[in-house]
């Protein structure tokens, strides 16, 4: 089945700089990659989404890109500000035993520090 | 707004005692799901609905039941909750279409507690 790996698991920065982070998929099939944020009590929110047949998307101070030949995908948050700190889960969903269940990566800490 | 909405948002149930949490949504999907979430963790997938169609997953265990009894409402029963059961459950929907997914949506989550 599919496996989603996600990296890294924690990550700090600096209030205005950008952070990036990184999953990879293991089912060729998968075609919608979203990403969440799940504050502390909270469920996750979705923040961006992208599909098979794009390369990359942009929603203001988010984007993802996406490399299917190598099964990769990226989020990338510039501008960061102290809100931004949370939990991002990626996820990747219809693969070749298509349900529409997402497969969670194991999530990113981010700390934005004033 | 549309939405799923799960109660209650927070569950204290005694070790043994039979517990149910409950998701509603009225963004008429076609799929709903149930995860598990423990801390700092991802969520994990128990099972899902699609329509009437119920899907377990291998790994999980036969305390957990759900039940889907019309498109609006999906209820997940523990029968005999267990120290380790207590995390988050957290309800979703999405609208399947073919191999596509859309509008892929959770509740806040119903936090459960055993004692």
């Amino acid at each position: 089945g599919e496996n989603v790996e996600q990296h890294p698991s924690t990550l700090s920065v600096q209030e205005g700089d950008s952070a990036v982070i990184k999953c990879t998929y293991s089912d060729s099939a998968s075609n919608y990659f979203p990403w969440y944020k799940q504050e502390l009590g909270k469920g996750p929110q979705l923040i961006i989404d992208i599909r098979s047949n794009v390369g990359e998307k942009k929603d203001q101070r988010i984007a993802v890109t996406l490399n299917k030949t190598a099964k990769h995908f990226s989020l990338h948050i510039t501008e960061t500000q102290p809100e931004d700190s949370a939990v991002y889960f990626c996820a990747a969903s219809g693969g070749s035993s298509n349900t529409g269940k997402l497969i969670f990566g194991q999530g990113t800490t981010l700390q934005v520090k004033p | 707004d549309a939405m799923v909405i799960q109660n209650p948002r927070y569950q204290v149930t005694q070790f043994g005692k039979p517990v149910t949490l409950s998701c509603s949504q009225t963004l008429n999907h076609n799929v709903m799901y149930w995860y598990q979430q423990k801390s700092s963790q991802a969520p994990k997938l128990l099972f899902h609905y699609y329509d009437k169609d119920f899907n377990n997953e291998a790994d999980t265990p036969d305390n957990f039941q759900s039940r889907r009894p019309n498109t609006s409402f999906c209820f997940l029963d523990i029968r005999s909750p267990g120290l380790g059961d207590a995390a988050m459950y957290l309800c979703a929907t999405s609208l399947l279409s073919g191999r596509t997914t859309y509008g892929y949506t959770f509740g806040s989550g119903t936090r459960l507690t055993v004692v």
